[in-house]
């Protein structure tokens, strides 16, 4: 069964630390996303990378960053972790170009508390 | 900018049959999708329009009319288990050279006995 799995499905972490959220997907996919889901505010896009090493802001990056070394693998980092960044993090790949168009596949999220 | 409207919230019983409307102002348009999102579950996709008109997957239907900017999902016959979240979205262009998919905030349906 094809899937995208994410390493913690909930973290607690204290305001100011680097916090590593990862993110790993086993379909050859080229793209890969960060999203965060709030109530009412639906998902909204942090950042995202259509091939190793390539990397694109989404709508939301500040206080984010991202690293791609190897196509299968997406790292969302916290850089200096603080409370308005509690939430869901959904990370999802999917093929490129119009391949897209057929969906993404997510993963089972990360929550994470910053306290 | 991209933005997409949809209801937050819709309530029908068993059997019945619901719309989910989705409205979107989007430069540059690839089509529309639909995702669907169990409490605690991960999204998952249930389908896409690039073209007019509509689609058919067995008791769900998603329509678009590109002019209107405007699609629907249709679910027919409902059971308690499509009590869920429902998400329409855009893919957008961003960056230099990438696309992604921009989502609206969500429909909760609620399906009672």
């Amino acid at each position: 069964d094809v899937k995208v799995t994410q390493s913690s499905r909930y973290l607690v972490k204290r305001t100011g630390e680097k916090v590593f959220l990862e993110c790993v997907q086993d379909m050859d996919h080229e793209n890969m996303f960060w999203y965060r889901q709030d109530p009412g505010l639906g998902l909204r896009l942090i950042y995202f990378s259509y091939d190793v090493k390539m990397k694109e802001k989404g709508d939301i990056p500040e206080g984010y960053s991202v690293s791609r070394e190897k196509k299968e693998r997406f790292s969302l980092i916290l850089e200096s972790a603080s409370t308005n960044q509690t939430s869901m993090y959904l990370c999802a790949s999917s093929l490129r170009g119009r391949g897209a168009n057929y969906g993404y596949t997510f993963g089972s999220g990360t929550r994470l508390t910053v306290v | 900018g991209q933005s997409l409207e949809q209801p937050s919230e819709v309530t029908a019983v068993e059997g019945a049959i619901v719309q989910i409307n989705c409205t979107y102002q989007t430069s540059g348009f690839y089509g529309l999708s639909w995702y669907q999102q169990h409490d605690g579950g991960a999204p998952t996709f249930l389908s896409y329009n690039a073209l007019d008109g509509l689609e058919e997957t067995g008791r769900f239907s998603s329509f678009l009319s590109r002019s209107d900017s405007y699609g629907y999902l249709l679910l027919q016959e409902l059971q308690m288990k499509d009590s869920a979240s429902y998400f329409c979205a855009v893919r957008s262009h961003r960056g230099e050279a990438g696309t992604a998919l921009i989502f609206g905030k969500g429909t909760t349906l609620s399906v009672s006995s």
